[in-house]
């Protein structure tokens, strides 16, 4: 099945300090998510691209739909305590007539005050 | 108002219990789905509802009954679950449930069974 690979993993930073994550995929998405989940509650959507090449931003967060359609990174600038949590991403693609959201396996992020 | 409600926030029950998990959405949505997210997963599309009709069931075994009264309202009925099933379940909306719609998500119930 299509999977798409999100990394890194989890990453540990000061405050202030730039991040970078990012997902990747062998498949063809039209769409790209990027959530940001915190523990016990549900995925909150924190930036939406609908077109290959589309760079986004959203306050500190900016994200790109890569021009093969098969990626795409999420930074977060100037990194502060609230930022911690479980960020996302996800594709659409269109598989046997319906659509499907494909997640990846999530960046634990924790900031460092 | 892109909010998705979802009742209980937290749920216990045993292996023999009826329940049922409530979801609901004044966004004017017409699509709307449940997904299951175990601990340190991603969520796991397991329903989708277009225009309250079922459009896609993942495969998921019939101690799971959705059903969605009207184009507000999403229903998970719940019957002799398993304690594998214990796990945090999301409810989420879109406009049609068309390519390149975006899926708002509810806070989730937090299932736990004994």
């Amino acid at each position: 099945g299509q999977q798409l690979n999100q990394s890194p993993q989890s990453m540990f930073i000061q405050e202030g300090e730039d991040v970078s994550m990012n997902c990747t995929s062998s498949s063809i998405f039209n769409t790209w998510l990027w959530y940001k989940q915190d523990p016990g509650e549900g995925p909150v959507l924190l930036i939406a691209l609908y077109k290959a090449g589309e760079l986004t931003s959203n306050g500190r967060l900016t994200a790109q739909f890569g021009i093969t359609r098969k990626d795409s990174f999420l930074n977060i600038s100037a990194s502060i305590p609230s930022d911690v949590g479980i960020y996302f991403c996800a594709g659409r693609l269109t598989q046997g007539g319906s659509e499907k959201l494909v997640f990846g396996k999530g960046t634990k992020l924790t900031v460092n005050p | 108002d892109t909010e998705v409600t979802q009742t209980p926030k937290h749920l216990v029950m045993g292996m023999t219990n009826k329940k049922s998990l409530k979801c609901e959405q004044h966004m004017g949505h017409r699509a709307m789905y449940w997904y299951k997210q175990k601990a340190k997963k991603p969520p796991e599309l397991m329903f989708v509802y277009s225009y309250e009709k079922l459009s896609i069931n993942e495969s998921v075994p019939s101690r799971f009954s959705p059903e969605c009264p009207n184009s507000s309202l999403l229903n998970l009925h719940l019957h002799a679950l398993q304690p594998e099933d214990s796990a945090l379940y999301l409810c989420a909306s879109s406009q049609e449930g068309r390519p390149g719609e975006t899926q708002y998500f509810g806070p989730g119930t937090r299932l736990l069974v004994l």
